[in-house]
């Protein structure tokens, strides 16, 4: 089975404060992704990398920031955090699309959940 | 823009009622379709998804959906509610090709009542 983890369930930070998300997973995929998720709003991408040190902006990536130093590992920063970034983080993982019958599915971790007091 | 439509926050049904849940898409070309659920406290998991050939797909725990190229709809539905089918589900599209990115809609809340 593939494997997504995130190194937190629950994370309680303050403002100002630098977090760092860690995302693992151990299927070998090439392209990893960060969303958060708020009610209302469904999931919205902050980031995705299609390969190590490759990084994209997804549709908010305005005060985050990502890491892709190993083909594994998919890290999410907030330089400076702030209260309207208190959400749920959840982070994927997919392989590259090789044709119209490839496994285009993402695979998702269990969420972390921060709060920015 | 490109955007994915969930008409129905939320739906409470009974158990052993039948289910279906609205999903409709913008874009002009046959997209790729997903349905994920998502339990309280849990990640997404895939229900389904459509690439291309048959219209109506099966997916795990009974559900299925009919993608509607006419209506840009994809909707999922199960004849029979179970109450572990409580959860929130995700209808999500990726819109063209290159690095899967995924749009999701706003997600509808299930409730399922004894």
């Amino acid at each position: 089975d593939v494997k997504v983890t995130q190194s937190s369930r629950y994370l309680v930070k303050r403002t100002g404060e630098k977090v760092f998300l860690e995302c693992v997973q151990d299927m070998d995929h090439e392209n990893m992704f960060w969303y958060r998720q708020d009610p209302g709003l469904g999931l919205r991408l902050i980031y995705f990398s299609y390969d190590v040190k490759m990084k994209e902006k997804g549709d908010i990536p305005e005060g985050y920031s990502v890491s892709r130093e190993k083909k594994e590992r998919f890290s999410l920063i907030l330089e400076s955090a702030s209260t309207n970034q208190t959400s749920m983080y959840l982070c994927a993982s997919s392989s590259l699309p090789t044709g119209i019958s490839s496994g285009n599915e993402q695979f998702f971790g269990p969420g972390t959940r921060l709060t920015v007091l | 823009a490109q955007s994915v439509t969930q008409p129905d926050i939320h739906i409470t049904v009974s158990e052993g009622a039948s289910l279906e849940l609205r999903c409709n898409y913008s874009y002009g070309a046959t997209p790729y379709l997903f349905w994920y659920v998502q339990s309280p406290g849990q990640g997404l998991q895939l229900l389904l998804k459509y690439f291309s050939g048959d219209t109506l797909v099966q997916g795990i725990k009974g559900f299925e959906a009919e993608f509607k190229r006419s209506q840009s709809s994809f909707n999922l539905r199960k004849p029979s509610v179970h109450w572990s089918d409580a959860a929130e589900y995700f209808c999500a599209v990726i819109f063209s090709g290159g690095y899967n990115k995924l749009i999701f809609g706003a997600g509808t809340r299930l409730a399922v009542h004894p």
